[in-house]
């Protein structure tokens, strides 16, 4: 398995703002998936992210918008750019150990846009 | 392209009572199958997954899932639910091991009354 820390835990920001999250694991890890959780409603993957090479967008998610960094095989962070309050959400990052092994979920950040 | 369909958005049940959530997906090949718990204020943990053999699957705090490859089902089931109990469960599903994206479902609200 695989620790997970997410930071900051929450955040209120004002909008047009921008925020950056981080995600950091225990152990080095290839892939790194970065997901929002909008109120009342599931998870839906934002993005892949791999050590060394771009960010993977999921179908209605940019780049200008949720920048991603992965420098090195244990860090990643996702940047909420420009906020509206439409971005409220819990942004979670998650790990994927390889094989069968399930994807492990950090904590999550509680961000609310006024 | 993976989908999972969660028959029941809310259910409420009163301590004792059985359960059982439904869980349909859509994927040509191979699945790895999850569910998910989210407790109120905590983060998403795995509650059991399923990846190959038998297809009832036992996992923690006494839950188990089958896997019904005709009925592309996966449905979860506990005989006797407790108030902890009470969190949100989603279904899951990836194909081709941790290294690919999870598509979850769009969650079950279980609210266990004393």
């Amino acid at each position: 398995s695989a620790v997970i820390s997410q930071k900051p835990s929450r955040d209120i920001c004002q909008r047009g703002t921008s925020l950056t999250i981080q995600c950091q694991v225990d152990s080095q890890v290839t892939m790194m998936f970065w997901y929002r959780q909008q109120p009342g409603q599931s998870l839906t993957l934002i993005a892949t992210a791999n050590q060394g090479s771009e960010a993977t967008y999921e179908s209605g998610f940019v780049i200008d918008k949720f920048p991603i960094s992965r420098p090195n095989l244990t860090f990643s962070t996702l940047t909420v750019s420009n906020m509206s309050p439409e971005d409220s959400s819990i942004y979670l990052c998650s790990v994927g150990l390889g094989g069968h092994q399930p994807q492990h979920f950090g904590d999550g950040t509680r961000l609310s846009i006024l | 392209a993976q989908s999972v369909s969660q028959h029941n958005h809310h259910v409420i049940l009163s301590e004792a009572a059985s359960l059982e959530l439904g869980c349909n997906y859509s994927y040509g090949g191979t699945v790895n199958l999850f569910w998910y718990v989210q407790y109120p204020g905590q983060h998403l943990q795995l509650l059991l997954k399923y990846f190959s053999g038998d297809p009832l699957v036992k996992g923690i705090k006494g839950f188990e899932a089958e896997f019904i490859k005709s009925k592309f089902s996966f449905n979860l089931r506990k005989p006797s639910v407790q108030w902890s109990d009470t969190a949100e469960y989603f279904c899951a599903v990836n194909g081709g091991g941790g290294y690919q994206k999870v598509t979850f479902g769009t969650g079950t609200k279980l609210q266990v009354i004393p």
